[in-house]
């Protein structure tokens, strides 16, 4: 099956410094990545969509200078927070979507997640 | 407007029964359905896709679509304490996850 990696699974940083987190399809190429954000007990949250090769797309309310995602190939995309505060203190999640290889079309395969603290 | 909206729950069934999950959606035009599940602390995991109306079964899963309804629910029989998470359902155009159903198997 389709298999999307992400890395790292933890970071704990000091504020103000940036963070940059890195999502792999390993066996397929991903036309489409998605970012997720998740506060405990909550649900997920969408924060940017991308395709590879363009810029992504921001729900609203996502401060698009603060969450950069660049997917300049079809099997890596990352997410850098910048400057990040406590706030930003949660569990990002990306996940893939493409053709090829072990992924069935339309079909969204999630990373294992990366849970960053801010101190 | 949400595309799915589903029964945030919790739900709970004894281990062994059937537990029984259900999504609706907005868009006659959605051809892509999808039943994830999320344990704790974990990222979500894809349980079944279906396309088709009717039944799809796969193991102790069985996911049923009715297009002219517009549901889509999650049946899984034998249940386990370990099948205890929260379930979410999702269509191809629309990649907003809402709360999902917790659900919670009894031993």
């Amino acid at each position: 099956g389709a298999v999307v990696s992400q890395h790292p699974s933890r970071v704990i940083c000091k504020s103000g410094t940036s963070v940059k987190i890195e999502c792999r399809s390993l066996d397929f190429q991903a036309t489409t990545m998605f970012w997720y954000r998740q506060f405990p007990k909550q649900s997920l949250m969408l924060m940017a969509t991308s395709n590879e090769g363009s810029k992504a797309t921001y729900e609203q309310g996502v401060e698009k200078d603060k969450f950069l995602i660049n997917h300049a190939s079809l099997t890596l995309s990352t997410l850098t927070v910048t400057s990040a505060h406590p706030e930003d203190s949660s569990f990002y999640i990306c996940s893939a979507r493409g053709t090829s290889g072990g992924a069935h079309t339309d079909t969204q395969y999630f990373g294992p997640g990366t849970r960053l603290t801010v101190l | 407007q949400k595309e799915v909206e589903q029964n945030s729950g919790p739900l709970s069934v004894p281990e062994g029964a059937i537990a029984s999950l259900n999504c609706t959606y907005s868009d006659r035009g959605s051809q892509s359905f999808f039943w994830y599940r999320q344990y704790s602390g974990k990222s979500p995991e894809l349980i079944m896709f279906i396309y088709s109306n009717g039944d799809k079964e796969d193991g102790r899963f069985t996911a049923q679509l009715n297009k002219a309804s517009q549901y889509v629910s999650l049946l899984i029989r034998d249940s386990q304490p370990s099948d205890s998470a929260t379930y979410l359902c999702a269509v191809r155009n629309d990649m907003r996850f809402g709360a999902g159903t917790r659900l919670t198997v009894k031993p």
